[in-house]
């Protein structure tokens, strides 16, 4: 168990929709990131956060949208769902702090399957 | 801009025999590296990572890495491997600026044979 937790654990929704994945990070980590793993396009970061502020912003479409709340955790928040948004998405937490963060270990949560149908 | 190459997307050993993952990166600066290990149904953790110093890099479960900044490697090694091994191992880079982002490679799944 890494600490993260994920909600929810599965998602099935149809093209078009919207959808918001969960993640609290582990018990004092400021950082959290998300990712995207498919068949096709393998694991993809998407966006990094520290302490509320947006740090990194990797291959995220304009649909979706992430943030970061007082209490630390985050939200990622999906819109105008196509079928090729059907992944797996991880969101994953770390101690590091802004510029360089990368170098501390990332822990990462058990994901959120979505299917988009 | 950074890119991984993970060698062979299926890599199968028999117990017990040398395991070696390859992972080649591509980076303008001197990057930082990784091996991250995802069992079914998981999420990814980490095995080992390179910074700075010593380019033999020892990680959990009995396997290490080495920087090799000429051939611009990192493979991953376990001298004999178990069955406990088998999943899929993610190599990554990071760049150390501002804005850094890690990009991982496509993955390799290790099949152990008995």
């Amino acid at each position: 168990d890494s600490g993260v937790t994920q909600t929810p654990k599965h998602l099935i929704t149809a093209t078009g929709q919207r959808v918001t994945l969960r993640c609290s990070p582990r018990s004092g980590d400021l950082s959290v990131y998300w990712y995207q793993q498919s068949l096709d396009q393998g694991l993809q970061f998407l966006i990094h956060y520290y302490n509320g502020e947006e740090r990194a912003k990797g291959n995220i479409l304009e649909r979706f949208s992430a943030q970061q709340f007082p209490d630390l955790h985050s939200e990622l928040n999906l819109s105008s769902l196509e079928l090729g948004d059907s992944a797996l998405y991880f969101c994953a937490s770390s101690g590091g702090r802004g510029a360089g963060a990368f170098y501390n270990e990332q822990f990462f949560g058990p994901g959120t399957r979505l299917t988009v149908l | 801009a950074q890119s991984v190459t993970q060698l062979g997307s299926h890599v199968s050993v028999s117990e017990g025999a040398l395991v070696l993952l390859r992972c080649n990166y591509s980076s303008s600066v001197p990057p930082y590296l990784f091996w991250y290990v995802q069992y079914p149904n998981q999420g990814l953790q980490l095995l080992l990572k390179y910074t700075t110093g010593a380019t033999l890099v020892k990680g959990i479960n009995g396997f290490e890495a080495e920087f090799k900044k000429s051939e611009t490697s990192f493979h991953l090694t376990k001298p004999s491997a178990h069955m406990s091994d088998a999943a899929e191992y993610f190599c990554a880079v990071s760049d150390r600026g501002r804005d850094d982002k890690i990009i991982f490679g496509k993955g390799t799944r290790l099949h152990i044979l008995p």
